[in-house]
């Protein structure tokens, strides 16, 4: 079975904090999401990566960065931490073999921006 | 930009009843589609996968249907049991390798 693993499950943060958030897979798979999740909003797409190095923004970049030094590992990097980044974070990976594979989540992170 | 919808947003059943819940979507240009179930808190576990040359895919008491011209899906949970109470979401994957998301069906099953 495919592991996603985010690192911590609940994180409390203060305003103006630099807040990494990271993601680990076990399935060497090419890519690798960053979603936030809010009531009413549903599922958004943060930023997602498709190889080691490679990223390409979603459909709310604005506030967040990210890193894929290694093809396990994806950091989402909150610059500047705002109340209004509070959510919950989930993380997905799949295989970059043909257009048909799922995508598999972690347990997400709840993030609070006091 | 592709719009899903999934009606209606909150649903109970008595246990034992089929479950049937439905996703819509407006571009009927996808690769596949993929029915996820999350419970309180927690992240996402995929349930079926549908590619779009396809027309449904079984699992256990799950069945999903997708008629991609009419761009809807079809989740059926046959003899609900409590442990199915949870939000189902259905998600459309499209050529820019991004999935576009339902806001979700929340059920709860009754004992």
């Amino acid at each position: 079975d495919v592991k996603v693993t985010q690192s911590s499950r609940y994180l409390v943060k203060r305003t103006g904090e630099k807040v990494f958030l990271e993601c680990v897979q076990d399935m060497d798979h090419e890519n690798m999401f960053w979603y936030r999740q809010d009531p009413g909003l549903g599922l958004r797409l943060i930023y997602f990566s498709y190889d080691v190095k490679m990223k390409e923004k979603g459909d709310i970049p604005e506030g967040y960065s990210v890193s894929r030094e290694k093809k396990e590992r994806f950091s989402l990097i909150l610059e500047s931490a705002s109340t209004n980044q509070t959510s919950m974070y989930l993380c997905a990976s799949s295989s970059g073999a043909g257009w048909g594979q799922p995508q598999h989540f972690g347990d997400g992170t709840r993030l609070s921006i006091l | 930009k592709q719009e899903v919808t999934q009606i209606p947003a909150a649903l109970s059943v008595p246990e034992g009843e089929n479950l049937v819940l439905n996703c819509s979507f407006t571009d009927s240009a996808i690769y596949n589609l993929q029915w996820f179930r999350q419970d309180p808190g927690k992240g996402l576990t995929s349930l079926l996968l549908i590619q779009s040359s396809q027309r449904e895919q079984t699992s256990g008491r799950l069945n999903a249907s997708l008629d991609k011209s009419s761009g809807r899906s079809t989740l059926y949970i046959a003899a609900s049991q409590p442990g199915d109470s949870a939000t189902y979401l259905c998600a459309v994957r499209q050529g820019n390798n991004r999935l576009a998301f339902g806001k979700g069906n929340q059920v709860v099953v009754i004992p």
